[in-house]
């Protein structure tokens, strides 16, 4: 079965600093989908950033890039200039082709301090 | 509007007592999830509707029901609930079900079981 794994439980950044979220995932399969999801505290589940596996170039979508190593199975998630809107639980998630489900990870929660 | 709309938001019940959730949807999508969250465990997958007539089991079923009463409504049921299913519950459509595809939440419902 896959896994995702999110080895930082939390994780704080200073307005207007970077910070990188990790997410390493297992599977045996050549064809999935790795995404970041943000949950602030309203408790909404948005989607930040996609990325296929078989593209080599990483997803960016503004502010938000990530860093993927499809041989290291580490799918990172970068944040620049970091806003106070920025503050939530964000959730590296796995999907398989070919399947409807999604694969979470346990969540690293973020602050941005002021 | 809410594309993706739970009720209720928060709900207190006993131990014993039937539960339902609702979900509904206005976009369109055929496939529907309901996920549960427990704080550092991410979500995990309850159950799954490809249409009205195709319900599957997800991780974690046991204890809890559903039903697809039409394509944009679906609905949890928990028959006798017990203390260690309060948690926070989503709903999710997507349109095609693939996993390349966003699956778009709902705002959750909190549920305290006492």
């Amino acid at each position: 079965a896959q896994t995702v794994t999110q080895s930082q439980p939390e994780m704080s950044v200073q307005e207007a600093e970077t910070v990188t979220l990790s997410c390493t995932y297992d599977t045996s399969e050549s064809d999935y989908y790795l995404f970041w999801y943000k949950q602030p505290p309203s408790r909404q589940m948005i989607l930040v950033i996609r990325q296929e596996a078989y593209k080599q170039q990483n997803a960016t979508e503004n502010r938000f890039s990530v860093n993927f190593q499809k041989a290291a199975k580490s799918f990172s998630l970068k944040i620049s200039d970091s806003q106070l809107g920025d503050a939530a639980m964000y959730f590296c998630a796995y999907g398989q082709g070919g399947s409807e489900k999604l694969v979470f990870g346990k969540g690293t929660k973020l602050t941005v301090n002021p | 509007d809410a594309d993706v709309t739970q009720t209720p938001r928060n709900r207190i019940t006993k131990t014993g007592k039937r539960i339902m959730l609702e979900c509904s949807q206005t976009k369109g999508h055929d496939r529907m999830y309901w996920y549960r969250q427990d704080p550092g465990l991410g979500l995990q997958l309850i159950y799954y509707s490809f249409d009205v007539k195709d319900i599957n089991k997800g991780e974690i079923s046991d204890g809890y029901s559903v039903s697809r009463q039409a394509q944009a409504k679906f609905s949890l049921s928990l028959e006798s609930a017990i203390p260690n299913q309060t948690a926070l519950y989503f709903c999710a459509t997507s349109g095609n079900g693939r996993a390349r595809d966003e699956q778009f939440f709902g705002p959750g419902t909190r549920l305290t079981v006492l």
